[in-house]
């Protein structure tokens, strides 16, 4: 039984399109994160959402809108993707909204943009 | 911004040898964590380390937390293929976990 899924795996993309991402946690946890890594795989979260109330917005464009519609959902829309926007983005979850809490991370989607 | 500092960024090694990496801050912090990715998957805590000073082990990983608290190392004994793989280090600051650049371990045949 897989704990965190993403849809999709790969994403490929026109600029300017809008797309989204879905993630499910089967592991009961109240709080969920988006990452995104980028080319050089560097990790940095995007969002976190505590019992579908956002948290954390790490500054980023308001083109990304995620949504909860339960705790055991986070989806990622992005609108007028950019070609900058290509990355892996990983969701994550832990019991928690509490960052001692182990998170554990989705196989990631690997969003490109042509 | 907070950074982690992770060395060496690649490593390149014979299957069998021991591995050694580290991770530096500037600041303090009141925990480490070590994950590993996979090639194409997402990252997994391998260990936690919570006390200056704490040495814990995961099998043939050994992680320590830096008496400074402002460093952390991991150690890899007898290297087998599925260690390949990024090593990231990460800590809490300011209710999110950062995360260094990590260090790419590759194994050659």
């Amino acid at each position: 039984d897989t704990a965190v899924s993403q849809t999709p795996k790969y994403l490929v993309t026109q600029m300017g399109n809008d797309k989204s991402i879905k993630c499910e946690q089967n592991l009961g946890h109240d709080t969920m994160y988006w990452y995104k890594q980028d080319s050089k795989k560097f990790l940095k979260i995007m969002f976190s959402y505590n019992n579908k109330e956002l948290i954390i917005n790490e500054t980023v464009p308001n083109r990304f809108s995620p949504k909860s519609p339960d705790k055991a959902h986070l989806n990622l829309h992005i609108n007028s993707l950019e070609l900058g926007d290509s990355a892996v983005y990983f969701c994550a979850s832990s019991p928690r909204y509490f960052v001692m809490d182990t998170q554990y991370f989705g196989p990631g989607t690997r969003l490109t943009v042509l | 911004g907070q950074q982690l500092n992770q060395s060496p960024q690649s490593m390149f090694i014979q299957e069998g040898e021991d591995v050694s990496m580290n991770c530096t801050s500037s600041s303090i912090f009141n925990t480490w964590l070590w994950y590993k990715q996979d090639p194409g998957e997402g990252p997994v805590l391998l260990i936690a380390l919570y006390k200056a000073g704490e040495l814990t082990s995961n099998g043939r990983l050994t992680a320590q937390f830096g008496i400074t608290r402002k460093d952390s190392f991991l150690n890899i004994s007898a290297s087998i293929p599925s260690d390949v793989g990024i090593y990231f280090c990460a800590g809490p600051r300011d209710d999110k976990i950062i995360f260094g650049k990590g260090t790419r371990l590759h194994i050659l045949p």
